[in-house]
């Protein structure tokens, strides 16, 4: 079993509806990450969180809006989502700010479909 | 930026039979990471390796820095080796991190 559990698994959503993914992880980590994998792609990074503040947007659309509540959640908020927005969904963790320098841990991810 | 490519893109194995997976980076980086997805999904960290040599059971792994390369050899294939074998290499600049993953090698062992 992953230590980093997202939820939840998978989600179909409407383009008008507004959704939430959800991440957390008890390994007393103080970066997590927001990636979206297209099918038969590499993960590509969205956002980065360390020590709870966001350090990373990379160039994502305003319709995905991540949060971090405190240093063990890290939730996506989904909203007027495109078809061409369906993926895989995944979370990951990893010791301080240098982010492969512990190597990251993932979680099993979210398959999001927008219809 | 930095490129960093994967060969091969696909891979058959039968069972048994060992491999080796390469990762060329076309600039110096400050880490490197091998993950294994299998077909659900879940992506499990293989080896943390910026240089030298690692091994865990039936896999392990080299990363030549100097040389731009890092190889993954898997031995005794198991039809559980099965998916998409990815490395990613990360580069500390003045933007701060950036994690580029390589395009995978997909893997399949029969039975």
């Amino acid at each position: 079993d992953t230590e980093v559990t997202q939820t939840p698994k998978h989600l179909v959503m409407g383009m008008t509806n507004k959704k939430s993914l959800k991440c957390e992880q008890h390994m007393g980590h103080r970066a997590m990450y927001w990636y979206k994998q297209k099918a038969k792609k590499p993960p590509e990074l969205m956002f980065v969180y360390s020590y709870e503040k966001l350090s990373i947007n990379e160039s994502v659309p305003s319709r995905f809006s991540p949060e971090c509540p405190n240093s063990s959640l890290l939730n996506l908020h989904l909203h007027a989502l495109q078809p061409e927005d369906s993926a895989l969904y995944l979370c990951a963790s990893s010791q301080g700010q240098t982010r492969l320098n512990y190597g990251y841990t993932f979680g099993s991810g979210t398959r999001l479909t927008v219809v | 930026g930095i490129q960093v490519e994967q060969s091969p893109p696909d891979l058959i194995l039968q069972e048994g039979a060992n491999s080796t997976l390469r990762c060329n980076f076309s600039d110096s980086v400050n880490n490197l990471q091998w993950f294994h997805q299998n077909p659900w999904g879940q992506l499990i960290n293989l080896f943390y390796i910026p240089s030298g040599t690692k091994q865990n059971g039936r896999l392990s792994a080299t990363t030549v820095a100097t040389e731009r390369y890092s190889l993954l050899y898997i031995s005794s294939s198991q039809t559980t080796d099965s998916g998409v074998y990815f490395c990613a290499v990360e580069r500390i600049g003045a933007g701060g991190f950036k994690t580029i993953f390589g395009a995978g090698t997909r893997l399949f062992v029969k039975a």
